[in-house]
């Protein structure tokens, strides 16, 4: 069953703290994305990345990084975290175009 | 530029078919998708249509297209308690790498016995 892995369902960080979110894949897929969801927003994209070392800006770039070492590895960097950052994050990989994505089962993430 | 807009809520009866609306502003959209998000999961894709094409039939699911109005909808016939969860659309715009999808703010289906 093919899969995209976020390693943690639930953290609890403390402002100013610097938090790594990792999504791994394992269906050789070329674009890897990192979007938050918030209520009444719907998903908003952080950051894309579509081939190893690369990464674009999304829509909402603002107080995040990201890393893509490895093809199946896609990390989401908060530099120093805060309260406004509080929200569900999801990770996605996918093949290209028609293919739709494959969703990670989300990292809900609280600072405070 | 990209928006994609849908209403929060719908509530039906079980056995009912219901109608979730999408709108979309970029007309050099390429493919159109619609996922499904259950509590505390990630979204799953239930299906997608091509700009060229105006409807999708998929089992219980109807997909229109109506690339005149930016009008896309999701029918699911004879909906079932199992169907209560966020419906989001989703347009991807065709060219460049990274393959980019734009999502609504999605629906949140629920249905009533």
């Amino acid at each position: 069953d093919v899969k995209v892995t976020q390693s943690s369902r639930y953290l609890v960080k403390r402002t100013g703290e610097k938090v790594f979110l990792e999504c791994v894949q394992d269906m050789d897929h070329e674009n890897m994305f990192w979007y938050r969801q918030d209520p009444g927003l719907g998903l908003r994209l952080i950051y894309f990345s579509y081939d190893v070392k690369m990464k674009e800006k999304g829509d909402i770039p603002e107080g995040y990084s990201v890393s893509r070492e490895k093809k199946e590895r896609f990390s989401l960097i908060l530099e120093s975290a805060s309260t406004n950052q509080t929200s569900m994050y999801l990770c996605a990989s996918s093949f290209g175009q028609g293919y739709g994505y494959t969703f990670g089962s989300g990292t809900r993430l609280t600072v405070v | 530029g990209e928006d994609v807009e849908q209403s929060l809520f719908l509530s039906v009866r079980e056995g009912d078919s219901s109608v979730i609306n999408c709108t979309y502003t970029d007309s050099s959209s390429t493919y159109l998708y619609w996922y499904k998000q259950e509590p505390g999961a990630g979204l799953q894709l239930l299906t997608y249509i091509f700009s060229n094409m105006d409807m999708k039939q998929d089992q219980r699911l109807t997909v229109l297209l109506n690339k005149k109005d930016k009008h896309l909808s999701l029918r699911i016939a004879d909906t079932q308690t199992g169907d209560s969860a966020i419906y989001f659309c989703a347009e991807s715009i065709g060219g460049g790498g990274g393959n980019k999808l734009t999502f609504g703010t999605g629906t949140q289906l629920k249905v009533e016995l």
